[in-house]
């Protein structure tokens, strides 16, 4: 089954605490991305990567790291998680093309105490 | 401002209602626009997808782009308590550096009672 996975689904953890939200996609696609999704702010892009090696920041980008070593995994870590950084995180990956349409996995819901 | 403007709602309307969701925009390199729906507790799921300016339909849902007002809309024929979700407009552009990269409106809540 075409898929894209996230772990772990619920995380809660206290202020500067490194940790890491893995996901992977077994669909092959180039691209992929992390958003998170907070009422009332809605879905904003934090990093993407077009390609193995590839990354780049998107509209929130601050306090977070990702990297991109195989195709199918985009973990991202959180280095020293402050409380403004909970939030709904989605990994997602794209089909490329002009609309590439994107694939989410079922979310990760990250509380920081 | 930011480039991708939805009226998050909620939206309210009873079973069998047409429902109008709208998206402005300020890019004029967006070409390809599309539609997310997104049901409680899941991650959004592509919904519909128009390319530069006109109109699209798949069964009750119809999408329509203008592209010399900056503005696409989605109208949901017949609605029913099924197409309760948050619904997200996302663009992209045809060329550049952000070549792929999607741009979302913040969503707009729907929900249809019977």
């Amino acid at each position: 089954e075409a898929q894209v996975t996230q772990n772990p689904r619920y995380l809660i953890t206290v202020t500067g605490k490194k940790l890491t939200v893995t996901c992977s996609q077994n669909m092959n696609h180039e691209y992929m991305s992390w958003y998170r999704q907070d009422p009332g702010l809605g879905l904003r892009q934090i990093y993407y990567s077009m390609n193995v090696e590839v990354t780049d920041k998107g509209d929130v980008p601050e306090g977070y790291k990702v990297s991109r070593k195989e195709k199918r995994n985009f973990p991202l870590i959180l280095e020293s998680p402050s409380p403004n950084q909970t939030s709904l995180y989605f990994c997602a990956s794209g089909s490329g093309g002009p609309y590439n349409e994107q694939f989410f996995g079922p979310g990760t819901r990250l509380t920081v105490l | 401002q930011k480039e991708v403007e939805q009226d998050p709602g909620p939206l309210s309307v009873p079973e069998g209602a047409i429902v109008s969701l709208n998206c402005t925009y300020s890019n004029s390199a967006f070409q390809y626009f599309m539609w997310y729906r997104q049901y409680s507790r899941k991650g959004p799921e592509l919904l519909m997808y128009t390319y530069s300016s006109g109109n699209k339909e798949d069964g009750r849902f119809t999408a329509q782009v203008d592209k010399s007002s900056k503005y696409i809309s989605l109208f949901i024929r017949d609605s029913q308590p099924s197409d309760s979700a948050t619904y997200l407009c996302a663009m992209s552009a045809s060329r550049g550096s952000t070549l792929g990269r999607l741009y979302f409106g913040r969503g707009t809540q729907l929900t249809v009672w019977p």
